[in-house]
C-alpha cells in the first residue's frame, strides 16, 4: 500500500544533542510537510518543500532545519533539542493542486527531551 | 492568531445519537475546509472537505456544512458509533499561501455504547 512512513515512532534525546526524524512516501507526491504538535494544540506547520523548493513558515526557530534529498524521502533535524521541543511531530505529503482531498500523515513520531 | 478555532475541547455523545463538531475561522480568503480524524498513536486521516463555494456536502454518515457569513463550519455524524471515538481536526486552505494547511486545536469525541 502506497503509505507515508515515520521512524522511529518514539525518540528519547538529552537536552542538546541533535536529532534527526525521518520521512519517507511511496505516493510520489511532490510536495512534502512537516507539522510539530503538542498537546491539546493544533498541528503547527514547520516548514514544507515543493519539489525541491524549501518553504519556512516565518516562526519556525532555527534550531530546526530539513533536508529533502529526493522525492521519496524527507529529514528533520534539531540542531539542539530544548525541553520546548518535545512533541509529536507529524510528517505529510501531497500532491500541488489537490490540497482538497487532503493530505496524507504519516504516523507521527513522538519526541521526548531528557 | 488562531485562524482556526475549535471552542469545545470535547464532546461526548450516545452511540446511535447525532454528534456535531464545530469550528469556526477567520481568514476569509480560505478556499476549502476539510476535517481529519485522529486515533491516538496514528497520523490524522482525511475525513471529509467542502469547498468555499458550498454549502452542504455529504459522506455516508458524515456531513458537513459551512456558513461562509458567520465563518463557520461543522461536521455532523449520524448515527454515530463508538469506532468514531477519536480528535477531529477541522483545517482550511490558504490560497494566499501556497494551499498550506491550517488546524484547528482539535475536539475529542467519545461516543458511548
Amino acid at each position: 500500500d502506497a503509505m507515508v512512513i515515520q521512524n522511529p515512532r518514539y525518540q528519547v534525546t538529552q537536552f542538546g544533542k541533535p536529532v534527526t526524524l525521518s520521512c519517507s512516501q511511496t505516493l510520489n507526491h511532490n510536495v512534502m510537510y512537516w507539522y510539530q504538535q503538542k498537546s491539546s494544540q493544533a498541528p503547527k506547520l514547520l516548514f514544507h518543500y515543493y519539489d525541491k523548493d524549501f518553504n519556512n513558515e516565518a516562526d519556525t526557530p532555527d534550531n530546526f532545519q530539513s533536508r529533502r534529498p529526493n522525492t521519496s524521502f524527507c529529514f528533520l533535524d534539531i540542531r539542539s533539542p530544548g525541553l520546548g521541543d518535545a512533541a509529536m511531530y507529524l510528517c505529510a505529503t501531497s500532491r500541488a493542486g489537490t490540497e482538497y482531498y487532503g493530505y496524507t500523515f504519516g504516523s507521527g513520531t513522538r519526541l521526548t527531551v531528557v | 492568531d488562531q485562524q482556526v478555532k475549535q471552542n469545545s475541547p470535547s464532546l461526548s455523545v450516545q452511540e446511535g445519537r447525532i454528534s456535531i463538531l464545530n469550528c469556526d475561522y477567520t481568514n476569509s480568503m480560505f478556499d476549502y475546509f476539510l476535517w481529519y480524524k485522529k486515533y491516538p498513536a496514528e497520523g490524522p486521516t482525511f475525513l471529509i472537505s467542502i469547498s468555499s463555494i458550498k454549502d452542504k456536502n455529504e459522506d455516508g454518515r458524515f456531513t458537513v456544512f459551512l456558513n461562509k457569513s458567520a465563518k463557520h463550519l461543522s461536521l455532523h455524524i449520524v448515527p454515530s458509533q463508538p469506532g468514531d471515538s477519536a480528535v477531529y481536526f477541522c483545517a482550511a486552505t490558504d490560497p494566499s499561501n501556497t494551499g498550506k494547511l491550517i488546524f484547528g486545536q482539535g475536539t475529542t469525541l467519545q461516543v458511548k455504547p
